[in-house]
């Protein structure tokens, strides 16, 4: 069983829709959680940092964190088409330490 | 923009061959990471640099090793290249010591093996 997982997708929604996107894992001692956007062929860029659970809300963006699930969600609202992307969560134990990735869900925003 | 850089930005190799990666980490971090990304994947963790230790290491055997200089700037080698170690390979900075940590990634390197 993978530490991460995550729908690869694709999802493809119309533009000002709300985009809901979802990890789960299997270790318990994850505390610190992130999403990471990537645009094609470049870095990922972090969008949200949240430490155990919990919601944070930064814009149009809110992640959302339930330990007792083991399940991370990033809400996207008025989506744009600049949000077209793969949308990376990422989670490790402990400040410092390696992240575990999830595989990456596509989105595509349509104008 | 993270104010990570990495070097070269695509590369080219042949089965065998060895190759050196280059990361220059975000001004006041302290802490260096590396990933590979092979195609429809998410990033793997190769190891961690901090003050110029190995800091931790995911599941890559041996021919991949790496440095961290006095500077906090980072290297990464691989010899024997095979091709399944065609990916991007992105480097990551952070700052340990300070709460809250997290890593910031440059472009990557596209390294192709042919």
């Amino acid at each position: 069983q993978k530490e991460v997982e995550q729908d690869p997708g694709p999802l493809s929604v119309p533009e000002g829709a709300i985009v809901s996107l979802n990890c789960t894992y299997s270790n318990s001692a994850f505390q610190y959680f992130m999403w990471y956007r990537q645009y094609s062929r470049k870095g990922p860029e972090l969008l949200m940092y949240t430490y155990s659970s919990g919601n944070k809300e930064d814009g149009r963006f809110t992640a959302q964190v339930d330990k007792s699930s083991k399940y991370i969600s990033l809400f996207i609202r008025d989506s744009q088409p600049s949000d077209s992307a793969t949308y990376l969560c990422a989670m490790s134990a402990n400040t410092g330490n390696q992240f575990y990735f999830g595989t990456g869900t596509s989105l595509t925003v349509i104008p | 923009e993270t104010g990570v850089t990495q070097s070269p930005t695509h590369l080219i190799k042949t089965r065998g061959q060895q190759v050196t990666l280059r990361c220059s980490s975000q001004s006041g971090h302290n802490t260096v990471s590396w990933y590979q990304q092979a195609l429809g994947q998410g990033p793997q963790f190769i190891f961690q640099y901090y003050r110029e230790e190995e800091n931790g290491r995911g599941n890559f055997p041996p021919r991949f090793s790496g440095l961290q200089f006095p500077n906090y700037s980072s290297e990464l080698n691989v010899n024997a290249l095979e091709l399944d170690d065609s990916a991007l390979y992105l480097c990551a900075s952070s700052f340990i010591g300070g709460g809250g940590e997290t890593q910031y990634f440059g472009p990557g390197t596209r390294l192709l093996v042919l």
